[in-house]
């Protein structure tokens, strides 16, 4: 089945450090990719999204680039700030005419950002 | 204008009680999930609606029950609490059929707190 791989954190930065999160994948067909981060005492919300090879999505300064060669979509930020610390999540999703509904989560890296 | 919402944001309960979660999108999609997360942030879907069909259902103990009133509306009710019940559970929507990009929308969450 379709399975994503999340590096395990917590990954521990400074402010204005940068930021590599790294997601891999398996799954058949073309699936959809996304982030998405997990405030403290929040649910989860939309970072940034990618549909096809080699789109890159992007949002508030993190970027993200599908790689299917490589199957990864690596989570990056040039300068990280305090406000960023939070618990980030990467998925894929393929559409229904992928033949599976059901969508795949990575298991979360939290980022600890300190001043 | 909350998208996703749920309630009740706490719930503290003993074991052997029966409690329900109600959640209401006003996203206008047509598919609404219910998660559960661990204290480690791991993320299991346990079910799924389209137009109040259930099309994903986990492995999860038949104590839980969903129930899909409308599209916009899907309840959790859980029979006969026990400890390892203890969790935040989100809901979810997104757009299954038609929707370009397949993201989700979380609610808040509800945290479960069986003693």
């Amino acid at each position: 089945g379709d399975s994503v791989t999340q590096m395990e954190g917590p990954v521990t930065l400074s402010e204005e450090a940068f930021l590599t999160i790294n997601c891999t994948y398996t799954a058949t067909g073309y699936p959809s990719l996304f982030w998405y981060v997990q405030y403290p005492g929040e649910g989860l919300q939309l970072l940034l999204k990618a549909t096809k090879a080699d789109d890159k999505g992007s949002n508030k300064g993190f970027e993200a680039t599908y790689r299917k060669e490589t199957t990864s979509f690596h989570l990056e930020k040039g300068s990280v700030q305090v406000s960023d610390s939070a618990v980030y999540f990467c998925a894929l999703r393929k559409g229904a005419s992928g033949g599976s509904y059901i969508p795949t989560f990575g298991r979360g890296t939290s980022l600890i950002v300190h001043p | 204008d909350t998208a996703v919402s749920q309630t009740p944001k706490y719930l503290v309960t003993q074991m052997g009680n029966d409690k329900s979660i109600k959640c209401e999108q006003n996203l206008g999609h047509d598919t609404m999930y219910w998660y559960k997360q661990d204290s480690k942030k791991f993320l299991k879907i346990m079910f799924s609606y389209n137009n109040k069909e259930l099309i994903i259902n986990e492995t999860v103990p038949n104590r839980f029950s969903p129930k899909s009133p409308d599209k916009a509306h899907l309840n959790l009710h859980i029979n006969s609490l026990e400890l390892g019940d203890s969790a935040v559970y989100f809901c979810a929507s997104s757009q299954l059929f038609g929707g370009a990009f397949y993201e989700q929308y979380f609610g808040p969450g509800t945290r479960l707190t069986v003693t």
